[in-house]
């Protein structure tokens, strides 16, 4: 099975900094490597698919980077809404897998 | 706009059995499969399984192997899960959401169900 792992697990940001979010899996994936944005209570929302691509309606200071093993989330200049926990998936193969998980919290 | 509406929290015994829906409306509901994630208390992000909805052959974790069972009903637009032999660690939000199958991403998401076991 293919595990994923996110770094940091937690991260301390203000308004305006520029975030980025790693995310490695322990085999190839290509590039089916998707980012969601989870706040407390509410379900996940899909921000970045296919490692790159923007799901649509989500603002363009989110972006996606990365293949094969190593993927990158970030966000060029932080809001007061996007406080909140971002999961990557990988769709390569089954079982699917998540990442842990990076909590971004306001400094 | 698409939308994936889910049963009502539930309160089971440990050993009982839980069955969650997930009605589907405003796209093609054989077009798109149907996946399954679970989320304990303050913790992550848990892929269950998912549904091919055109073929009605499901794919799950091995963990839940012989536990759940994924289901559809393609008259009403609806999907379902049962989770079986429930226990106290299955204490859980269960979301569905359309897409997954090996490339497609989870683009809508379930209000989720809060299934509580407890005896």
């Amino acid at each position: 099975d293919i595990q994923m792992t996110q770094s940091p697990s937690s991260l301390s940001a203000s308004v305006g900094d520029r975030v980025t979010i790693t995310c490695r899996a322990s085999q190839i994936i290509s590039n089916y490597l998707h980012w969601y944005q989870q706040k407390p209570g509410r379900a996940p929302k899909l921000l970045i698919y296919a490692t790159s691509s923007l799901q649509s309606g989500v603002p363009s200071r989110f972006s996606g980077s990365g293949s094969g093993t190593d993927f990158t989330l970030t966000i060029s200049s932080l809001q007061p809404e996007d406080f909140a926990t971002y999961y990557c998936h990988q769709t390569y193969t089954t079982p699917e897998a998540f990442g842990p998980g990076t909590k971004v919290d306001i400094k | 706009q698409v939308q994936l509406v889910q049963s009502g929290a539930e309160v089971k015994k440990p050993g009982a059995s839980v069955k969650v829906s997930c009605k589907a409306s405003n796209y093609i509901f054989t077009s798109y499969g149907i996946s399954w994630v679970r989320q304990a208390p303050g913790q992550g992000l848990e892929w269950m399984g998912w549904i091919n909805t055109y073929h009605d052959n499901a794919n799950s974790a091995q963990k839940f192997q012989g536990r759940v069972t994924m289901t559809t009903d393609t008259s009403t637009s609806t999907a379902y899960m049962e989770l079986t032999s429930l226990r106290s660690d299955d204490t859980a939000v269960y979301y569905c959401a359309r897409g997954g199958g090996g490339v497609a991403p989870l683009d809508y998401w379930g209000q989720g169900t809060l299934v509580t076991v407890s005896s």
